[in-house]
């Protein structure tokens, strides 16, 4: 089954305590972003790449990080999270840009107390 | 920069009715893709439908089609016989048109969201 997957699903952590959230796509997709959604605010885009090793800030990068080794994967990390970066974070893939389908993975609810 | 603005927070409507969902964007480009999303209470983003903006032909899907006015930039959804699994939270958003390797290609803009409530 094509799919995107996110873990975990559900975080709760402390401040400055580092984590990673994983992504991983099964459709040999070579664009992939991560988003983060705000009540009131929608889905903002927070890193992206188009390829492996090609990656580019969105318009929130601050306070994440993000590795491209292989096609398939997409980590993003907190280095040292706060409280403002509770959120809902999404990863999403595409084939290509345009008219083609971003593909979105389930979400990761994370909260940093 | 881009930005798309979804003015309706909340809406309801009867099961069985017809909703319009409205969205306005704004952009300088002339090449892009509208989209709308579903995300229902199990925060699944779903597409629901898009619309290339070199089309004059307004987008459908079954129930969902799309009235889209480019010179006013605005890009509706009209859901038909609402149903209660449609209840959910609809974004609308945009994406630049071009070539694969240019800046921004890869992104959706999103609005804010407007949040569908059916009644039974």
């Amino acid at each position: 089954e094509a799919q995107v997957t996110q873990n975990p699903r559900y975080l709760i952590t402390v401040t400055g305590k580092k984590l990673t959230v994983t992504c991983s796509q099964n459709m040999n997709h070579e664009y992939m972003s991560w988003y983060r959604q705000d009540p009131g605010l929608g889905l903002r885009q927070i890193y992206y790449s188009m390829n492996v090793e090609v990656t580019d800030k969105g318009d929130v990068p601050e306070g994440y990080k993000v590795s491209r080794k292989e096609k398939r994967n997409f980590p993003l990390i907190l280095e040292s999270p706060s409280p403002n970066q509770t959120s809902l974070y999404f990863c999403a893939s595409s084939l290509s840009t345009g008219a083609n389908t971003q593909y979105f993975g389930p979400g990761t609810r994370l909260t940093v107390l | 920069a881009q930005t798309v603005t979804q003015s309706q927070p909340e809406m309801s409507v009867q099961e069985a009715e017809t909703v319009t969902l409205s969205c306005t964007y704004d952009t300088s480009e002339s090449d892009y893709y509208l989209f709308w999303y579903k995300q229902p209470p199990s925060r699944q983003m779903i597409l629901v439908i898009r619309q290339e903006a070199y089309k004059q032909q307004n987008a459908t899907e079954n129930r969902f089609s799309v009235n889209f006015q480019k010179a006013a930039k605005s890009f509706s959804l009209k859901i038909s016989d609402s149903q209660l699994g449609d209840a959910a939270m609809y974004f609308c958003a945009y994406r630049k048109g071009g070539g694969d390797w240019d800046f921004g290609n890869e992104k959706l803009t999103f609005g804010t969201g407007t949040r569908l409530t059916i009644i039974p």
